[in-house]
């Protein structure tokens, strides 16, 4: 079955950096990629996603890249404000059956410092 | 549009009870999936429901179960409660399986369950 796996665990940025968090996942056949931000005590919340057939995707300051290829996908959060530390877990769909499983990684831990 | 809740937020059980909890997904919304989340496991996939059926399954043991109602909301059963059962229950909607690959899944705030 799919295994997604996700890089660092944790991560401190500075305010105003960037930060990336990286990917991988192991089912070919998977074709959407969904990132969640999960605030402490709070539920996981839909930032972005991308479909296989998109290589690339932004939205403000966040971007999602993917390449099927190497089977790997990033987040990138640019100018990064404190408002943006909290946990952020990767996801990939398998295609096949009813697609309403999303296998997740383990979660990064962003820590974002004014 | 009201989002996904949950009751309820909070429950505590002892070791071989049962417990029962309920999820109302976002109105026009016919999918509902269940996870399980833990610090060591993270989030792990347990069932999914779409008309009343179950459509896809994780790998948990039998003592997990749910159900779907014909207005979409879902409850999932746990039996003899183990330790190891602690964890915060998440359940997710999607709009349903037509065009499913891509449907976006919002999540509930959860029930955080103890076992004693």
């Amino acid at each position: 079955g799919e295994n997604v796996e996700q890089h660092p665990s944790t991560l401190s940025v500075q305010e105003g950096d960037s930060a990336v968090i990286k990917c991988t996942y192991s089912d070919s056949a998977s074709n959407y990629f969904p990132w969640y931000k999960q605030e402490l005590g709070k539920r996981p919340q839909l930032i972005i996603d991308i479909r296989s057939n998109v290589g690339e995707k932004k939205d403000q300051r966040i971007a999602v890249t993917l390449n099927k290829t190497a089977k790997h996908f990033s987040l990138h959060i640019t100018e990064t404000q404190p408002e943006d530390s909290a946990v952020y877990f990767c996801a990939a769909r398998p295609y096949g059956g009813s697609q309403g499983n999303l296998i997740f990684g383990k979660g990064t831990k962003l820590s974002v410092k004014p | 549009k009201a989002g996904v809740t949950q009751t309820p937020r909070y429950l505590i059980k002892t070791r071989g009870q049962q417990v029962t909890l309920s999820c109302s997904p976002i109105s026009g919304h016919r999918s509902v999936s269940w996870y399980q989340q833990t610090p060591g496991q993270g989030l792990q996939f347990l069932f999914e429901y779409f008309s009343e059926t179950q459509r896809n399954k994780g790998n948990f043991p039998g003592r997990f179960s749910g159900r779907q109602f014909s207005n979409s909301r879902s409850e999932m059963n746990v039996s003899t409660l183990e330790l190891g059962d602690s964890a915060l229950y998440l359940c997710a909607s999607r709009v349903g399986l037509a065009g499913s690959s891509y449907n976006e899944q919002f999540f509930g705030p959860g029930t955080r369950l103890t076992v004693l």
